[in-house]
């Protein structure tokens, strides 16, 4: 399977309190991207950062990349409740098409 | 409101039954994708098409035939599906295919064989 790993599977904050996922991907990539999916919809993408990049922000978001050991993380600060979703991390790939390869995700729980 | 359109919204079938599923979007975007995705679990890509044709079919059954009409539409026609076929079907759509762009999501149908 060429599908990344990802942790924690689950993580439940207080409100107000920062939230970190991690994600570790298989092959060289041209793109590593996160998307979140809120219970029932679809996916939202929410960053992506090319494989010359090391650190990009949006917003609350803060995503790093190390080739190296092929990870990535996702830093969400300063919490809110609407933030509860499943995270996904995914990879695209190097050569070849578009496609892009999923973590196995991260549900993050924000309590109000 | 995403800007990839998904119909329906839930389908309920039985395993004789033939029907399809629908996606549009209008921001010009030339690939598309059908996923599958189980509960709790990250999609699967099924197929990916280019320009209008297909470029990637992830060794996904025949009773899965895909189709795309034109730039905007993309079918996924269902027959003889099974029970374990139940799961959530998104469509998705890109700029410009190999290229550093994010995919953009519909809300998907949500999928039941009887």
């Amino acid at each position: 399977s060429q599908q990344g790993e990802e942790d924690p599977q689950a993580l439940s904050i207080q409100e107000g309190e920062n939230a970190t996922m991690n994600c570790s991907y298989k092959t060289s990539i041209n793109n590593l991207q996160w998307y979140r999916q809120n219970s029932g919809r679809g996916l939202v993408h929410l960053i992506l950062i090319r494989s010359n990049e090391r650190e990009k922000h949006s917003g609350r978001l803060r995503v790093t990349l190390d080739t190296s050991k092929k990870s990535s993380s996702l830093l969400i600060t300063a919490s809110r409740a609407a933030d509860t979703a499943s995270y996904f991390c995914a990879s695209q790939r190097q050569t070849g098409a578009n496609n892009l390869f999923f973590g196995t995700g991260t549900r993050l729980t924000v309590i109000p | 409101d995403t800007e990839v359109t998904q119909t329906p919204k839930h389908l309920v079938m039985g395993m004789t039954n033939k029907k399809s599923l629908k996606c549009e979007q209008h921001m010009g975007h030339r690939a598309m994708y059908w996923y599958k995705q189980k509960a709790k679990k990250p999609p699967e890509l099924m197929f990916v098409y280019s320009y209008e044709k297909l470029s990637i079919n992830e060794s996904v059954p025949s009773r899965f035939s895909p189709e795309c009409p034109n730039s905007s539409l993309l079918n996924l026609h269902l027959h003889a599906l099974q029970p374990e076929d139940s799961a959530l079907y998104l469509c998705a759509s890109s700029q410009v295919p190999g290229s550093n762009q994010p995919q953009h999501f519909g809300d998907g149908t949500r999928l039941s064989i009887l």
